[in-house]
């Protein structure tokens, strides 16, 4: 089954510094993976992307995520955080079935980015 | 474009009672998803259907749980009897076809409370 796995309940920052929030994946074939941010009361807003190409991935609002197959990871980065990046980072894989593309997520993590 | 519209926000239940949620998906897109997200956890799909046919309900606990979307547009959930284990935000997400590599677009979901 296609899986991913967020190993960090939460990650704290200082406002200013360079974030990453971690994704390390399992799947058979090739991975589709995404990351989604969740602000408090709302839905799941998309970022970013990887299907296929450059191993490094640019999303909204600065993000990038990083593709690396040889760890299995799709770490997601910012160079510089803000307190407004504060919020709850999902990252997914697309489902393989003969059903369409449902997504599996991953159990979150919080980002925190102090002033 | 407008985005996923879901009803009604919040909604607060005893147990044994029923309960119906209902997301209209944005305009054109045939993919409509609904997730079960519980506190602390990562959305796990409940339902897919594409159009107005269901393409997999696999993990929609049936004995309590209906969803129907008769005019492949808009969608409805619903939970009856309710349990305690049932409380947790609904999410309805969208997307332009089956095996679309445009990302899903997710609603501000319903948060169900059951006391």
């Amino acid at each position: 089954a296609q899986s991913v796995a967020q190993p960090e309940d939460q990650v704290n920052v200082a406002e200013g510094n360079p974030l990453t929030v971690k994704c390390t994946y399992s799947v058979s074939g090739n991975p589709y993976l995404f990351w989604y941010v969740q602000y408090p009361n709302r839905g799941l807003q998309f970022l970013l992307k990887y299907i296929t190409g450059d191993n490094l991935v640019k999303g909204s609002y600065g993000f990038e995520a990083e593709f690396n197959k040889s760890q299995t990871s799709f770490h997601l980065k910012k160079p510089s955080a803000l307190v407004s990046d504060s919020a709850l980072y999902f990252c997914a894989v697309r489902a393989n079935s003969n059903s369409g593309y449902a997504l599996n997520f991953g159990k979150g993590t919080s980002l925190l980015v102090t002033p | 474009e407008a985005g996923v519209a879901q009803s009604p926000r919040y909604k607060i239940i005893e147990k044994r009672q029923s309960v119906a949620f209902w997301c209209n998906p944005i305009s054109g897109h045939a993919t409509l998803y609904w997730y079960q997200q519980i506190l602390g956890q990562g959305p796990k799909l409940l339902i897919q259907f594409q159009n107005n046919g269901v393409v997999d309900d696999s993990q929609l606990p049936k004995d309590r749980f209906s969803a129907e979307r008769l005019k492949g547009v808009d969608s409805t959930l619903k939970i009856q009897p309710a349990k305690l284990e049932d409380s947790a935000v609904y999410l309805c997400a969208s997307s332009p076809g089956l095996y679309s590599n445009q990302p899903q677009h997710f609603g501000d979901g319903t948060r169900l409370s059951i006391l």
